[in-house]
C-alpha cells in the first residue's frame, strides 16, 4: 500500500514557537505538497515541491517555509507560529506525468492549535 | 485563474436517498477532474476521476461526467449509506498543482 506518513496528529504550541511538520512518502514520487485546510475555504496550496531542494510558492506560502532534502521527505516550518496558523495540515505526493501533478495521496493531517 | 465551486453543504439526507453535489470550475483548456472524499479522522483519498470532455467516472456505486458545455463535474449516487458519510471535495489538475473546490460535508441518516 502507498503511504503518506505526517509525524505528529496533534499538536499544540504557543505563539512565536518554532513549529516543524514532517511528511514523509515511500513511493519514490517526485512531486510533494503542503495544503492547510479550513472549514469553508476547503484546501489551499502553501508550499510544493517538484524535486530534491526544490520548492515553489502556493497560494498561501506567507509566514511559512519548506525543506526537502531527500526525495521521500517533505518539512513545513513554521518559523514564529500565530494563532491564525491554527488549522489542519495535509501533506501529499503525486508521481510526475506529461499531464501536470496527476492523483494525489495524502497523508492523515496534522491538526495545529496555536495559544 | 482556475477555480472549482461546490454546492455548500452540509448535506443531509436519509439511507437509500439519490444523491447530487454540484461542481462547477473556470479553467483554461480542458483539465482533468477529480473528486476525492475525506472520511472522519483521516486524510483525502481519490473517489474517482476524468480527463477528457464526456468521459464518465466512477468508483463505489458514485459517477460523475465531465461535461465540457456547462463545465461543470457533478457527483451522484443513486443509494447512500451510512458509511458514505464524509467530506467531498471536486477538484480540478492546474499545470502544476490541483485546485480544490471548498469541500461539502455529506451526512447519512439511518
Amino acid at each position: 500500500d502507498v503511504k503518506v506518513t505526517q509525524s505528529s496528529r496533534y499538536l499544540v504550541k504557543r505563539t512565536g514557537e518554532k513549529v516543524f511538520l514532517e511528511c514523509v512518502q515511500d513511493m519514490d514520487h517526485e512531486n510533494m505538497f503542503w495544503y492547510r485546510q479550513d472549514p469553508g475555504l476547503g484546501l489551499r496550496l502553501i508550499y510544493f515541491s517538484y524535486d530534491v531542494k526544490m520548492k515553489e510558492k502556493g497560494d498561501i506560502p506567507e509566514g511559512y517555509s519548506v525543506s526537502r532534502e531527500k526525495k521521500e521527505r517533505f518539512s513545513l516550518i513554521l518559523e514564529s507560529a500565530s494563532t491564525n496558523q491554527t488549522s489542519m495540515y495535509l501533506c501529499a505526493s503525486s508521481v510526475s506525468s506529461g499531464r501536470g501533478t496527476g492523483e494525489l495521496f495524502f497523508g492523515e493531517g496534522s491538526r495545529l492549535t496555536v495559544l | 485563474g482556475d477555480s472549482v465551486t461546490q454546492m455548500e453543504g452540509p448535506v443531509t439526507l436519509s439511507e437509500e436517498a439519490f444523491l447530487t453535489i454540484n461542481c462547477t470550475y473556470t479553467a483554461t483548456g480542458y483539465p482533468s477532474l477529480f473528486w476525492y472524499v475525506q472520511y472522519p479522522g483521516e486524510g483525502l483519498q481519490l473517489l474517482l476521476k476524468a480527463t477528457k470532455a464526456d468521459d464518465k467516472g466512477s468508483n463505489k456505486g458514485f459517477e460523475a461526467t465531465y461535461r465540457k458545455e456547462t463545465t461543470s463535474f457533478h457527483l451522484e449516487k443513486g443509494s447512500v449509506q451510512v458509511s458514505d458519510s464524509a467530506v467531498y471535495f471536486c477538484a480540478l489538475q492546474g499545470a502544476q498543482k490541483l485546485v480544490f473546490g471548498q469541500g461539502t460535508r455529506l451526512t447519512i441518516n439511518p
